[in-house]
């Protein structure tokens, strides 16, 4: 069967620190890959998405990138943390078809002081 | 555009049904998705149902859809604490990705 870990399960990080969350799949191959952010209280925003290895698609400016270095890791990173970065990141995959239901990682939760 | 609305929030007596309403824009969306989230976790996908389907039903869980009205609904009977969570709906998009609403949090009362 398919799982999916996302690690760390915390992080605190001074502002301006860089970050590096990673997210990898066991189990299928060839999977779409998404990292979302979930501020407090609010719903789901997708911050990236990828369809294959080194094919990654920004879905909102902002100081985070992602990178897919290989067929099943899925890594998020900054170089220079900002306050408002704070939030609840989720890792998710899907089968490499059209309309396929996502399955979510346990999620980072992020504090930037 | 693309939106999917529900209620932020439902209060429901334990044993009582749970309904929650989900209403969608993409009348193209192949398949509309309910996921569960509890505190400090990622989400799990409860149901789904593909949009040829007016009802699906999984032991305490009935998903209705109205495509017309484009109007999701989940109903949960004998609603227990266990099912206090936040539910989102949610629609897939004719590109790999899913649309969600922001969630309707689900309180028990006693």
């Amino acid at each position: 069967s398919q799982t999916i870990h996302q690690w760390p399960a915390t992080l605190v990080q001074p502002v301006g620190s860089p970050l590096s969350l990673e997210c990898t799949v066991e189990g299928t191959s060839n999977p779409n890959l998404y990292w979302y952010r979930q501020a407090a209280g609010r719903g789901l925003q997708l911050l990236f998405y990828s369809v294959g290895i080194g094919q990654i698609s920004s879905e909102v400016p902002q100081n985070l990138s992602a990178s897919r270095p290989q067929d099943r890791q899925f890594i998020l990173s900054s170089k220079k943390l900002l306050l408002s970065d704070s939030g609840f990141y989720l890792c998710a995959w899907s089968v490499s078809h059209k309309n396929q239901p996502q399955h979510f990682g346990d999620g980072t939760r992020l504090s930037i002081l | 555009g693309e939106d999917v609305e529900q209620s932020l929030f439902l209060s429901v007596r334990e044993g009582d049904s749970s309904v929650i309403n989900c209403t969608y824009t993409d009348s193209s969306s192949t398949y509309l998705y309910w996921y569960k989230q509890e505190p400090g976790a990622g989400l799990q996908l409860l149901t789904y149902i593909f949009s040829n389907m007016d009802m699906k039903q999984d032991q305490r869980l009935t998903v209705l859809l109205n495509k017309k009205d484009k109007h999701l609904s989940l109903r949960i009977a004998d609603t227990q604490t266990g099912d206090s969570a936040i539910y989102f709906c949610a629609e897939s998009m004719r590109d790999d990705k899913i649309i969600f609403g922001k969630g309707t949090r689900l309180h028990i009362l006693p």
